[in-house]
C-alpha cells in the first residue's frame, strides 16, 4: 500500500467552471476527511465520511461543494461554479476506527492545489 | 471551541543544532490528543509525534520529542540534531472529537516554517 493518493496534484481552472478531485485512501481505512488549506494557514476541516456515509460537513462547505464516497472506497470532492476564493490546497486524510491515541492518527495525501483564474 | 496557537511564523537553525517550535492550545475537554505534522514543499502532511493528555511521560519519536506542559497548555516540539531535510512547515494540531458521528478531525495551528542552514 502506497498511502493516500490524490489526483490531480494541480488544477488550474477559470472562474465559473466545475472541478472534481479524487482521493484514494489507505485501503483498510474506514474514515475519510477532506481539508482545505489556504496560503499561510493550517488545514481546515471540510467534511467527514465513515465508510460511505457522509456524517458531517463543516460550515466552510458551501452549497457549491459536494463530496461523495461511493462504496466506502475512493472519494470525490466537486466544486461547482468556482470562485477565486476557492483557490487553495485540498487535502484528503484517512484513518482507522479501531484503537485509541495515535493509532487513530490521520494519514494525509499530497493534496490537490487548485488555482482559479 | 478548540484553538491552536503557533506564534513563530519562521525559525532558523544551524545544521546539527536543536530547535524548539512553540505550540499553545486551548480546550475545555479533559481528554485530548495533540499532534505535530511536517509539511514539506510537496504538500503532504507527515505525522511526527503524538501526545495524549493523560500520558504521564513526554512523547519521543527518534529525533523528535514533545515538551508537554499541561498546566501551561503548551506542547512544544523539540527537534534534536537538525538536518537539512528538516526544512519544512511544521503544524501543531489537536484532535477534535465529535462523539455522535465518530469524527476525529484535527484543528491545526497556522504553522512554523523551519529553515535549517548548513
Amino acid at each position: 500500500d502506497t498511502g493516500v493518493s490524490q489526483n490531480p496534484r494541480h488544477k488550474i481552472t477559470k472562474r465559473g467552471q466545475n472541478v472534481t478531485f479524487r482521493c484514494d485512501p489507505i485501503s483498510e481505512h474506514n474514515r475519510l476527511y477532506w481539508y482545505r488549506q489556504t496560503l499561510g494557514q493550517g488545514p481546515e476541516f471540510l467534511t467527514y465520511f465513515q465508510n460511505e456515509a457522509q456524517l458531517e460537513k463543516s460550515r466552510l462547505l458551501s452549497d457549491r461543494f459536494s463530496a461523495e464516497r461511493p462504496k466506502g472506497s475512493f472519494s470525490t470532492l466537486e466544486i461547482q461554479r468556482t470562485e477565486q476564493g476557492d483557490s487553495a490546497m485540498y487535502l484528503c486524510a484517512s484513518s482507522l476506527t479501531r484503537g485509541t491515541g495515535r493509532r487513530t492518527e490521520a494519514f494525509f495525501g499530497q493534496g490537490t492545489r487548485l488555482t482559479v483564474v | 471551541a478548540q484553538k491552536i496557537t503557533q506564534t513563530q511564523p519562521g525559525m532558523f537553525v544551524q545544521e546539527k543544532e536543536a530547535v524548539t517550535l512553540d505550540c499553545t492550545y486551548d480546550t475545555s475537554d479533559q481528554s485530548y490528543g495533540l499532534f505535530w505534522y511536517k509539511q514539506p514543499s510537496s504538500g503532504e502532511m507527515i505525522f511526527l509525534i503524538y501526545q495524549g493528555s493523560y500520558d504521564e511521560q513526554n512523547a519521543t519519536e527518534g529525533r523528535y520529542s514533545l515538551n508537554f506542559q499541561k498546566a501551561r497548555k503548551s506542547a512544544n516540539l523539540v527537534i534534536s540534531a537538525s538536518q537539512l531535510g528538516d526544512s519544512a512547515m511544521y503544524f501543531c494540531a489537536m484532535r477534535d472529537v465529535r462523539m455522535d458521528t465518530g469524527r476525529r478531525a484535527l484543528t491545526f495551528g497556522s504553522g512554523t516554517r523551519l529553515q535549517v542552514q548548513p
